[in-house]
């Protein structure tokens, strides 16, 4: 059973524009819904994270929007750059949940041509 | 650089060996979670440790174990190997506070099965 969904697979962005990543998560017990980036050879880095008491966080070019009813939330990357070419992960994780162990989406891989 | 390190990086062994992976958390981080990443399973977690006592337990195999000594560091052992155990390995750690879910993830471990 997967608890944390994450669409699209693949996803080809021109430079400057916009990318758009989306997870959908079941379990209500989740409060924490971080973002990791993941280079070939390298492990997970932590980007941006977010919890359910507020819609919408930013860090740089870096925003999470957060929709509590619908149980989705996704990832935007602004002004999109050769550099953020990578695969992109979404977790959740809450208290209850096997300690705070993260539960992860399949993950997205990201390019960007310039 | 997350300050999580991991050894060896790469390991090469046969069916039916036992070897053993090596994580030292971040300074200060009391929590260290152990992943795997496959192409068909994607990341999952297997073990959770807290200041040297087991925290929580994923869908590790009972092949699989693991423990945190007391200077904090950990070591996941993995024995009667086979070839489906190849994947990549990571350690991740945090701070395991009240507040702070933050998992900060080392640079893998990858080990070959042949």
């Amino acid at each position: 059973q997967q608890q944390v969904k994450q669409s699209p697979q693949s996803l080809i962005v021109q430079k400057g524009g916009i990318s758009i990543i989306n997870c959908a998560y079941e379990n209500t017990a989740f409060d924490y819904f971080p973002w990791y980036q993941q280079f070939p050879g390298k492990g997970p880095a932590l980007l941006i994270a977010i919890r359910p008491d507020v819609s919408e966080k930013k860090e740089g070019r870096f925003t999470i929007s957060f929709n509590k009813s619908a149980k989705q939330f996704s990832l935007h990357i602004m002004d999109s750059q050769p550099g953020d070419s990578a695969t992109y992960f979404c977790a959740a994780s809450g208290a209850n949940q096997a300690g705070t162990a993260l539960i992860f989406g399949k993950g997205t891989t990201l390019s960007v041509s310039s | 650089d997350s300050g999580v390190t991991q050894t060896p990086k790469h390991l090469i062994t046969a069916t039916g060996q036992r070897v053993t992976l090596r994580c030292s958390p971040r300074s200060g981080d009391l929590s260290v979670y152990w992943y795997q990443q496959s192409l068909d399973q994607g990341l999952q977690f297997l073990i959770q440790y807290y200041n040297g006592e087991e925290r929580a337990k994923g869908n590790i195999l009972e092949r699989f174990s693991a423990q945190q000594f007391p200077d904090l560091h950990s070591e996941l052992n993995l024995s009667s190997l086979e070839l489906g155990d190849s994947a990549l390995y990571f350690c991740a750690s945090s701070v395991e506070g009240l507040v702070s879910y933050e998992q900060y993830f080392g640079p893998g471990t990858r080990l070959t099965v042949t």
